[in-house]
């Protein structure tokens, strides 16, 4: 069936470095754009970035433009999030999604995984 | 950047009708999707493109999306509904996705 399952979220001090990784499965990953969104616990949705199906196209929020930096590898089907330069203000569960093209839905979303920064 | 109001809680009985409203400047000139979010759980999508609903989205959810708001109905609200419902859309800001404050469905 159509997954994703993200991986790679714990506990890491402000200043420190993350890579998630999202392994997709059920469909042509080189098919879709993949992006990544956030949620802070007990808050909202918050989308952080997303990579066009050929790498070829990224785009960031503004809140980590230049710390984060989102890529893919098509033959592996998965994706990934490079975080570098953590603040507090990311502690968040964050999503892999999949959207077939701008300005579709986002829809198939993994399950999420939990990053903590913390001292 | 574009901005999605939604209120933060709309309660409703079984059996009866909820609408979430999205409020946004112009928002009917723009395509509005629907996430239903329950504790604990990732975002499921209920209604992409304003109306449309996924294989699997019980017909009591519907879409609209005209002038500045955005309605997603819920029909014959059933205890399950009970969750965080979130609109979003594609901009052309800087953020280019944007998504609502988020809306908790209570059903009493």
């Amino acid at each position: 069936q159509v997954q994703l399952v993200e991986s790679g979220g714990g506990l890491v001090k402000p200043g420190g470095s993350l890579r998630l990784s999202c392994a997709a499965s059920g469909f042509t990953f080189s098919d879709y754009y993949m992006s990544w969104i956030r949620q802070a616990p007990g808050k909202g949705l918050e989308w952080v970035s997303y990579i066009s199906s050929s790498s070829s196209y990224t785009n960031y929020a503004d809140s980590v433009k230049g710390r984060f930096t989102i890529s893919r590898d098509n033959a592996k089907n998965s994706l990934y999030l490079q975080m570098n330069s953590l603040r507090a203000e990311d502690t968040a569960v964050y999503y892999c999604a999949r959207v077939r093209m701008v300005p579709d839905a986002f829809d198939i979303w993994g399950q999420g995984t939990m990053v903590t920064v913390s001292s | 950047s574009y901005v999605l109001t939604q209120p933060p809680s709309v309660s409703v009985a079984p059996g009866k009708t909820a609408r979430i409203t999205c409020g946004g400047n112009n928002i009917g000139s723009k395509s509005v999707h629907w996430y239903q979010q329950k504790p604990g759980q990732a975002p499921v999508l209920v209604i992409y493109y304003d109306s449309d609903r996924p294989s699997g989205i019980p017909e009591r959810f519907s879409g609209s999306n005209s002038g500045n708001t955005a309605t997603l109905t819920i029909s014959r609200v059933e205890a399950g509904d009970e969750a965080d419902y979130y609109c979003q859309v594609w901009d052309s800001s800087s953020d280019p996705v944007v998504f609502g404050g988020g809306t908790k469905l209570t059903v009493l």
